[in-house]
């Protein structure tokens, strides 16, 4: 079956622009991830749905970053007046589980990069 | 909140020979432990993962313990191959997962 996809999968944008970077997960999981992965370093959690209620948006970095997922499958992250420490992968990961502590399933990524 | 941290950072080693990575985390709330491997440019792929309640997985040459009372677990690779080389990723999940910060290993055949 198809696995997590994301879209665009290179997003280039100027600063001060915004970008909208989507993610279809499995379907039929439940839960659904957002990571951002800076060059070297490990994923760094962003924000965490359980079907379309966002349950943890302690990692977004400012308010300029939203993230939705209105009908519990596909996913946005948003990202307002882009800057260029924004720049970075963005992961998303679904899993099939509410139960805490599942396995996660990753998506590509979007690499973006603010000029 | 969780804290991770992944030890070595690089690792080079000849085909044939063990590798071995370390983490540790603080918070005891973490329940469940999953090992990615990442190549350039790629998403992470889970390659083994532990649940709290257990000491030691084992999966042909993969291997992770964990130490719930110390707060660390390990992955190792035996028998390594130049296609082992990639960066691993480990991580402490309660809700979410907080990840360390990689090891690149290199297998030199």
């Amino acid at each position: 079956g198809a696995g997590v996809s994301q879209s665009p999968r290179y997003k280039v944008a100027k600063r001060g622009q915004d970008v909208a970077l989507r993610c279809d997960p499995i379907s039929g999981h439940v839960s659904l991830f957002w990571y951002q992965q800076a060059l070297g370093q490990g994923p760094e959690f962003l924000t965490y749905f359980q079907n379309e209620a966002q349950l943890d948006k302690s990692g977004l970095p400012s308010d300029r970053f939203f993230a939705e997922r209105p009908e519990g499958s596909v996913s946005t992250l948003k990202i307002q007046r882009t800057q260029q420490e924004d720049s970075a992968v963005y992961l998303c990961a679904s899993s099939p589980s509410t139960r805490r502590g599942n396995e996660q399933f990753f998506g590509p990524g979007t690499r973006l990069t603010v000029l | 909140g969780e804290n991770v941290e992944q030890h070595p950072s690089t690792l080079s080693v000849q085909e044939g020979d063990s590798a071995v990575i370390k983490c540790t985390y603080s918070d005891s709330a973490s329940n469940y432990f999953p090992w990615y491997k990442q190549e350039l440019g790629k998403r992470p792929q889970l390659i083994i993962d532990i649940r709290s309640n257990v000491g030691e997985k084992k999966d042909q040459r993969i291997a992770v313990t964990l130490n719930k009372t110390a707060k660390h677990f390990s992955l190792h690779i035996t028998e390594t191959q130049p296609e082992d080389s990639a960066v691993y990723f480990c991580a402490a999940t309660e809700s979410k997962s907080t990840f360390g910060d990689g090891t690149t290993l290199t297998v030199k055949p």
